[in-house]
């Protein structure tokens, strides 16, 4: 069965913490991962990621994809609290999306 | 967990027809449907909120005509595409809430429309 497990489900930091947000797949013919933030409407897409091993940059955001585990994560450092949303991701087949529940991040000032 | 199926996964319809997507919640009762479009650069664009037995809730820009949603059951939400053209070509995607988790959202797979 296809799918994609987000971790942790929520976490709460203190502004200025850096935060690791993890991704783990199990989708047949892998095209791509996608990561989101969500806060009120509609995701905002931050990062595609195609390749194994290649850092995605903006910002304060990175991500990097590893196909041998399956996984990514996304690294958000000095943590505002603009921060807090939900955190989506989302994996791309031939012909399908698989998402997961989120990471709900929470940042206290 | 919660599981969210769309169907058809994929539509391929002539220029001036009508296409119709389910959106269904497998096991559990979706309260409130979303929908979406995937437009290029991977963004999502929030079409509309549907909550049961009630009418829509379109975003801005979004012709409630043009896209015709229904949320007839607690596990159905439909999308009806009319008189498609082919810039409304794109992803379509649905994602449900149970009701109890007000932040969960649960995403379908998604319904690739090609209008020829």
């Amino acid at each position: 069965e296809d799918k994609v497990v987000q971790s942790p489900l929520s976490l709460v930091v203190h502004e200025g913490d850096t935060v690791t947000l993890n991704c783990s797949y199990e989708v047949t013919n892998f095209r791509s991962l996608l990561w989101y933030k969500q806060e009120k409407k509609a995701p905002t897409f931050l990062f595609m990621l195609t390749s194994s091993g290649i850092e995605k940059k903006s910002g304060r955001l990175s991500s990097i994809l590893d196909k041998k585990e399956l996984s990514s994560i996304l690294n958000i450092t000095a943590t505002q609290t603009g921060d807090s949303a939900i955190y989506l991701c989302a994996v791309k087949s031939s012909n399908q999306f698989y998402f997961g529940t989120g990471t709900s991040l929470t940042v206290i000032p | 967990g919660a599981v969210v199926s769309q169907h058809p996964s994929r539509v391929i319809c002539k220029s001036g027809t009508s296409v119709k997507i389910e959106c269904r919640s497998l096991d559990f009762q979706a309260t409130t449907m979303f929908w979406y479009r995937q437009f290029p650069k991977q963004s999502l664009m929030l079409m509309a909120t549907s909550n049961e037995g009630s009418k829509a809730t379109y975003e801005q820009g979004v012709e409630k005509d043009k896209f015709l949603i229904n949320h007839a059951s607690l596990t159905l939400s439909t999308l009806t595409v009319t008189s498609a053209h082919p810039e409304d070509s794109s992803f379509y995607i649905c994602s449900a809430r149970d009701g109890i988790s007000t932040d969960t959202q649960y995403f379908g797979p998604g319904t690739r429309l090609t209008v020829l």
